[in-house]
């Protein structure tokens, strides 16, 4: 399996910008990458996903290099709510098996 | 829609008991899995199913059984429980990866609560 490397853990004030990466340098060609968040006693949510262009939703930005080995989850306004563990996953066409890291927790600050 | 549902979302059983958390999702999805996810730590696959009458082991499966006799239920079993099996227990569900048509996105329960005395 294709596996992620993502910090422990980092800190943003609120309101600004939060850059999260996320290493993946043994990534295929039919892997995409998907984010996905934590909040405190939830489950995962699904946050945005990329194949190799860059990507934006209402939630946030993905930021994938071009050689595809990292990307970077950017929240343009930091706030407390997005204080969570933010995992980096890839999810493979040709495979079923999906599995996760410890993730990065982000803490925000008011 | 329901999405995925788990039951029960609490239990605790003494060592050596054995008992059954069931998934049920209604998206008609192929894929399903369980994960265990202990305090402080991230979610580690116990188990995963690529459709109807398939499983297969993931990163921790021991201990665990798992069956999915339709595709909307996986099943994940714990025949002679342990305190080291305490954990909250996520399931989740995804759509084959096919491009334009479905990314693969995970959709998970609530969670079950599961402590082993």
């Amino acid at each position: 399996d294709a596996k992620t490397t993502q910090p422990n853990s980092m800190e943003s004030n609120e309101e600004e910008p939060v850059h999260l990466p996320c290493n993946h340098s043994t990534i295929s060609g039919t892997d995409y990458i998907h984010w996905y968040r934590q909040l405190p006693s939830q489950g995962p949510e699904y946050v945005i996903h990329g194949l190799t262009s860059n990507v934006n939703n209402r939630m946030a930005s993905l930021a994938i290099a071009e050689d595809r080995k990292s990307s970077t989850l950017i929240l343009h306004r930091a706030t407390l709510r997005d204080a969570a563990v933010y995992y980096c996953i890839l999810s493979n066409t040709n495979a079923g098996k999906s599995t996760f890291g410890d993730g990065t927790t982000l803490t925000v600050k008011p | 829609n329901a999405g995925v549902t788990q039951t029960p979302k609490f239990r605790v059983l003494k060592t050596g008991q054995s008992m059954t958390l069931l998934c049920a999702q209604d998206m008609n999805h192929e894929y399903m899995y369980w994960y265990r996810q202990d305090p402080g730590m991230g979610l580690r696959l116990i188990h995963y199913s690529v459709g109807e009458g398939t499983t297969a082991k993931g990163e921790v499966p021991d201990g665990y059984n798992v069956s999915r006799l339709k595709k909307q239920n996986f099943l994940l079993g714990l025949e002679s429980a342990a305190p080291s099996q305490t954990s909250v227990y996520f399931c989740a569900s995804r759509p084959p990866v096919a491009g334009g048509r479905s990314t693969g996105e995970l959709f998970f329960g609530e969670g079950s609560r599961l402590t082993v005395l």
